[in-house]
């Protein structure tokens, strides 16, 4: 989608060892989320942004971290990855406008751990 | 907290055909609804939001979808299907969370079908 990218697309991963996301953004938005999705679950959040430095958990955050030393960037992180966090991830964007008009999705990275 | 409840994992509907979607929300405050679409290994694109300003809210595509606070509902429909809606469809409620922050809750989705 126009205005964020997330990388890589496709990841494949060993059971233990780290990973990292990137969603980057050039719409300036304060608020950025991370989402992952699995069948029978929809989407479900891990964590949050809104601002730099500033991030709270999610429902679904256990084994992950975030970091937001920018705000264009917001980066993921699989402390010690496993097969459980099998999953596409999704990250997201909003502005500071009402009414919530403004969540912009990115194409989602689709991480396998093996 | 709220939370939306999609019923029906699947729908299979003729080309042609109505298109009904089911979304029901638990909401202790007024609530912002959306629809959100997904096709195969694609992002989420919205179909649609209700923000309090109409009950009957049109969206992208023909989709439509009407609020009914009565019956805590916020059901997708299109009157004729095409083979392009097949995908898979979310319903999502937001909530404000701290510092004017606020979160996306979705349903567990509904995958579309539709016959030719």
């Amino acid at each position: 989608d126009a205005g964020i990218t997330q990388s890589p697309r496709h990841k494949v991963t060993e059971t233990g060892t780290p990973v990292t996301l990137r969603c980057h953004q050039t719409e300036n938005h304060r608020y950025m989320y991370w989402y992952r999705q699995d069948p029978g679950h929809g989407l479900r959040l891990i964590h949050y942004s809104y601002g730099v430095k500033d991030t709270d958990k999610g429902e679904v955050s256990d084994g992950y971290s975030v970091s937001r030393s920018k705000t264009e960037d917001f980066l993921l992180t699989l402390e010690s990855a496993t097969s459980s966090q099998t999953s596409v991830y999704f990250c997201a964007i909003r502005g500071s406008g009402g009414d919530s008009n403004g969540y912009t999705f990115g194409s989602g990275t689709r991480l396998t751990v093996v | 907290a709220q939370s939306v409840t999609q019923l029906g994992s699947h729908v299979s509907v003729s080309e042609g055909a109505l298109v009904l979607l089911r979304c029901n929300y638990s909401s202790s405050v007024p609530p912002y609804l959306f629809w959100y679409v997904q096709y195969p290994n694609q992002g989420l694109q919205l179909l649609l939001k209700y923000t309090s300003a109409a009950t009957l809210v049109k969206g992208i595509n023909g989709f439509e979808a009407e609020f009914k606070k009565s019956e805590t509902s916020f059901h997708l429909t299109k009157p004729s299907a095409h083979m392009s809606d097949a995908a898979e469809y979310f319903c999502a409620v937001s909530y404000a969370l701290n510092f004017g922050n606020e979160k996306l809750t979705f349903g567990t989705g509904t995958r579309l079908t539709i016959i030719p």
